[in-house]
């Protein structure tokens, strides 16, 4: 079944911060963080693993709570580089090679 | 250097034809991936191949065929094309195996419009 994102589009300027939400109504072993820009391809951005830390990288890091079912992106002091569309992906089950990616998060840095 | 590669980038064609993709992945990858992203941004995988085998076939139609003819290359054959097959196609790999290697590789997409 597919997540659920929210908000589904945020315009921020230059600076602010922002939170992309994933939440699922099955039970997940982990959730992936994937950003696309306009006519690129997807690229990879984390891995949260049942039972894990907290990932970071750089000034986007992200969390898992694995009771609630629910992941959330943070994106700190954004820059424009940080816009395009923000998909979560998550499996249930491990060695299932599946990911089922959530409608995306547009997400739009004006200076 | 490309680590996954697509040909065309762009393929044109009329209803009812039989058309296929290519992809190439030059990682070393255990599992590869199509998906297709239609016109809303939807990311839907459509088939997983791992060491040769079929893992993952999601409800398509069975005018999607995927090929694997060795680990670094994964085929996308469609018979009898729809006009909504019009769509970008992503291939994509991945290690596999422990999930701190499920981090996926895409290539730089397939826009196939059906006309």
């Amino acid at each position: 079944q597919q997540p659920v994102q929210s908000p589904q589009a945020v315009i921020l300027r230059e600076g602010e911060d922002a939170v992309i939400n994933c939440s699922s109504s099955k039970a997940l072993y982990s959730v992936h963080w994937y950003r696309q820009k306009h006519g690129e391809a997807p690229v990879f951005l984390m891995i949260l693993l049942k039972g894990g830390e907290q990932k970071g990288h750089d000034k986007i890091s992200a969390s898992f709570n694995e009771k609630k079912q629910q992941s959330s992106l943070y994106l700190t002091a954004s820059q424009l580089s940080y816009s395009g569309t923000y998909f979560c992906g998550t499996d249930s089950g491990a060695g299932s090679y599946q990911l089922t990616f959530g409608k995306g998060t547009k997400l739009s840095v004006i200076p | 250097d490309t680590a996954v590669s697509q040909t065309p980038k762009y393929l044109v064609t009329q209803m009812g034809n039989d058309k296929s993709i290519k992809c190439e992945q030059n990682l070393g990858h255990d599992t590869m991936y199509w998906y297709k992203q239609d016109s809303k941004k939807f990311l839907k995988i459509m088939f997983s191949y791992n060491n040769k085998e079929l893992i993952i076939n999601e409800t398509v139609p069975n005018r999607f065929s995927p090929k694997s003819p060795d680990k670094a290359h994964l085929n996308l054959h469609i018979n009898s094309l729809e006009l909504g097959d019009s769509a970008v196609y992503f291939c994509a790999s991945s290690q596999g195996g422990l999930p701190e290697s499920y981090e996926q590789y895409f290539g730089p997409g397939t826009r196939l419009t059906v006309t």
